[in-house]
């Protein structure tokens, strides 16, 4: 099946720093990647949408300078968290939809996510 | 927007059955989601429907009504690993929006 990693899967980090997530498709294209974020006994909240080759969406309120998101290849999409504070720290997870299929909606599939601590 | 509401917390006895009920507000719809998250983990697929009625697969059934803006996951012959959030979604243009999830825990 299609398979998402993330790396790394955990990071704890000082304040003010940069922090960079990856997320790979190993097995499949993918057009668009979805960033999430998940505070504590909270659901997932859409960040942005990334789409190869252009530049990501982000949703409302989700700063796009201080949540860099880069998606330079078909298997690949990167966020980083610029100057990082405390109240960034969460669960990052990223899923990718493949291309085609006779159900596309069904294609996306979820990384296994990236615990950010900013101290 | 989307609005999705689920309780927040259900137990129930190992061999029980339990359902999680969702409801959603929402300015469009492609579909609605059941996902499995374990505490610190990524959510697993459990089921997809767009149309109404029933689907079954396994010890699990989701069940959907368009008109009423309302789902239900239906678990059966619950295990202990049955333990962990249950996540409704709803995707339009293929973005999902979560609810905020039910956490159920599966007691001896």
């Amino acid at each position: 099946g299609a398979v998402v990693s993330q790396h790394p899967s955990r990071v704890i980090c000082k304040s003010g720093t940069s922090v960079k997530i990856e997320c790979r498709s190993l097995d499949f294209q993918a057009t668009t990647m979805f960033w999430y974020r998940q505070f504590p006994k909270q659901s997932l909240m859409l960040m942005a949408t990334s789409n190869e080759g252009s530049k990501a969406t982000y949703e409302q309120g989700v700063e796009k300078d201080k949540f860099l998101i880069n998606h330079a290849s078909l298997t690949l999409s990167t966020l980083t968290v610029t100057s990082a504070h405390p109240e960034d720290s969460s669960f990052y997870i990223c899923s990718a939809r493949a291309e085609g299929g006779l159900a596309p909606v069904l294609e996306q599939f979820f990384g296994p996510g990236t615990r950010l601590t900013v101290l | 927007g989307q609005n999705i509401d689920q309780p927040t917390e259900m137990t129930a006895t190992e061999g029980a059955i339990v359902q999680i009920n969702c409801t959603y507000q929402t300015s469009g719809f492609n579909g609605l989601f059941w996902y499995q998250q374990h505490a610190g983990e990524a959510p697993t697929f459990l089921s997809y429907n767009v149309l109404d009625g029933l689907e079954e697969k396994g010890r699990f059934s989701s069940f959907l009504s368009r008109s009423k803006g309302y789902s239900y996951l239906l678990l059966k012959e619950l295990q202990m690993k049955d333990s962990a959030s249950y996540l409704c979604a709803v995707i339009r243009d293929y973005k999902l929006s979560f609810g905020a999830g039910t956490t159920v825990t599966v007691r001896a």
